[in-house]
């Protein structure tokens, strides 16, 4: 079945260490992997996000890890912020007969840094 | 700013009614999606519609419907609601260029007592 898995769902690190997130995926026809930040009361944001034809990207503090293999991909946030807090979704489309893809998120991790 | 515009923001309503949710997407995108987000819980996805069409469907009610009208703006309509329904409904567009980025808007607030 379709399934993003996504952990810790919680995480809580002091203000300049780093952070990671780990999703795993079940549809190998995945082929994009964005990771999304939510602050309260808005709306996801895209943050970063890579495709299958690529085991890592960053921009600035943050980067993402992909494993095709194992099917699972990876955010890292290095010297954290408090402006960093947020809820971070992964995601990965998923592919039915007949299907252009849909993008299924994960559960959330709510990430709080403290200062 | 999104582009993506939701209303309404907040939607106070009583089991057993019916309320619809609006959502323009960004200027020139032709995909629409709705997601659910429940209390503690990730974002669902409902539908999505392209041009129009529908394109997919995720886990939505059959009490859930949803259309893109031709000047792409989609409605999400919830009826005989129940306590369960309470959740922020978010739509999101995205652009005609493969990108992938999903453009959400700020969500509806719905709860039903």
């Amino acid at each position: 079945g379709e399934n993003v898995e996504q952990h810790p769902s919680t995480l809580s690190v002091q203000e300049g260490d780093s952070a990671v997130i780990k999703c795993t995926y079940s549809d190998s026809a995945s082929n994009y992997f964005p990771w999304y930040k939510q602050e309260l009361g808005k709306g996801p944001q895209l943050i970063i996000d890579i495709r299958s034809n690529v085991g890592e990207k960053k921009d600035q503090r943050i980067a993402v890890t992909l494993n095709k293999t194992a099917k699972h991909f990876s955010l890292h946030i290095t010297e954290t912020q408090p402006e960093d807090s947020a809820v971070y979704f992964c995601a990965a489309p998923t592919y039915g007969s007949g299907n252009t893809g849909k993008l299924i998120f994960g559960q959330g991790t709510t990430l709080q840094v403290k200062p | 700013d999104s582009g993506v515009t939701q209303t309404p923001k907040h939607l106070i309503t009583a089991t057993g009614q019916r309320v619809t949710l609006r959502c323009s997407p960004r200027s020139g995108d032709l995909s629409v999606y709705w997601y659910q987000q429940s209390l503690d819980q990730g974002l669902q996805f409902l539908i999505q519609y392209y041009n129009g069409e529908e394109r997919a469907k995720g886990n939505i009610l059959e009490r859930f419907s949803a259309q893109q009208f031709p000047d792409l703006h989609s409605e999400l309509n919830l009826s005989s609601l129940e306590l369960g329904d309470s959740a922020l409904y978010f739509c999101a567009s995205k652009p005609t260029t493969n990108t992938g980025e999903l453009f959400f808007g700020e969500g509806s607030r719905l709860t039903v007592l």
